[in-house]
C-alpha cells in the first residue's frame, strides 16, 4: 500500500539546536517533494521544493535532502528559535500519471523549541 | 506579496444544507486546488482545475461536490447536501503553469450540525 510517514511523535529540542524531520514513503514515485509549515488553525505555508533529480537545497537556515533509493526526504533548521515552533508537513508531487500537480501530504511533525 | 484569499474564514452550517466556499487566487496562477484537513487529521487532495475544467479528483470528491471558476479571479467549491463528516477546514491552493510550488489560502473551518 502507498504510504507516507513522518517522525511519529513530536519533536521537543533546545533553542540553538539543529531539528531534523524525516519523511518516509513507500510504493510512490514523486517528480518533486516539498516542505510547508502549518501553525494552529491556519494554512499551509510552503518553505522548500527540491525534485526527483536533485540531492540537497538549502534556504536560509533551512535544509531539505532528497534519496529516491532510500524513499526518504529529511529537512534540517539549524539554530533553531522559539518562533520555529509549528508543524511541519511533507508533500509528494505529480505522484501519478496525470501530472496535475496534486499534493499528497504526510501526516506532519510537530516541533517544540524551547528557550 | 500577492496571497490566496478565502472567505469565508468560518461557516456554520445544517446538515442537509448547501454551502458554497470562496477563494481569491493569486492573480497570474493557472491551476487551482482544493485539500481538506479534518481536525487532527492530514491534508487531503480533493480536486484540480485547470483551463476551466476539473483535471483530476479524489475519491472524497463526489457528486455532493463541484468548483466553478465564475468570473475569472473567483475559484468556488460547492458542497450541495452537507453532511456531519464534511466538517473541516478547506483550503484553495494556486500555482503557476512554470513552476511546482503551491501557495495556500487560510482556510474555511466548516462545521456541519
Amino acid at each position: 500500500s502507498q504510504k507516507i510517514e513522518q517522525n511519529s511523535e513530536a519533536l521537543n529540542i533546545q533553542e540553538g539546536k539543529t531539528a531534523t524531520l524525516t519523511c518516509n514513503y513507500t510504493n510512490y514515485s514523486p517528480a518533486y517533494l516539498q516542505w510547508y509549515r502549518q501553525d494552529p488553525g491556519r494554512g499551509p505555508v510552503f518553505l522548500l521544493l527540491i525534485r526527483e533529480n536533485e540531492k540537497e537545497k538549502r534556504k536560509e537556515r533551512l535544509k531539505v535532502t532528497f534519496d529516491t533509493t532510500l524513499k526518504q526526504s529529511l529537512f534540517h533548521i539549524t539554530a533553531s528559535q522559539p518562533a520555529d515552533s509549528a508543524t511541519y508537513l511533507c508533500a509528494l508531487g505529480d505522484v501519478g500519471s496525470s501530472n496535475t500537480g496534486k499534493l499528497i501530504f504526510g501526516q506532519g511533525t510537530t516541533l517544540q523549541v524551547k528557550p | 506579496e500577492p496571497e490566496v484569499t478565502q472567505t469565508p474564514s468560518h461557516q456554520v452550517t445544517q446538515m442537509g444544507q448547501e454551502v458554497i466556499l470562496r477563494c481569491v487566487p493569486i492573480s497570474n496562477h493557472l491551476y487551482f486546488y482544493w485539500y481538506r484537513q479534518i481536525l487532527g487529521q492530514k491534508v487531503e487532495f480533493l480536486v484540480s482545475f485547470y483551463n476551466n475544467e476539473i483535471s483530476e479528483k479524489s475519491e472524497i470528491f463526489d457528486d455532493q461536490f463541484s468548483v466553478e471558476r465564475p468570473d475569472g479571479s473567483n475559484f468556488t467549491l460547492k458542497i450541495r447536501s452537507t453532511k456531519l463528516e464534511d466538517s473541516a477546514m478547506y483550503f484553495c491552493a494556486s500555482r503557476t503553469g512554470g513552476a511546482e510550488t503551491q501557495y495556500f489560502g487560510p482556510g474555511t473551518r466548516l462545521l456541519v450540525l
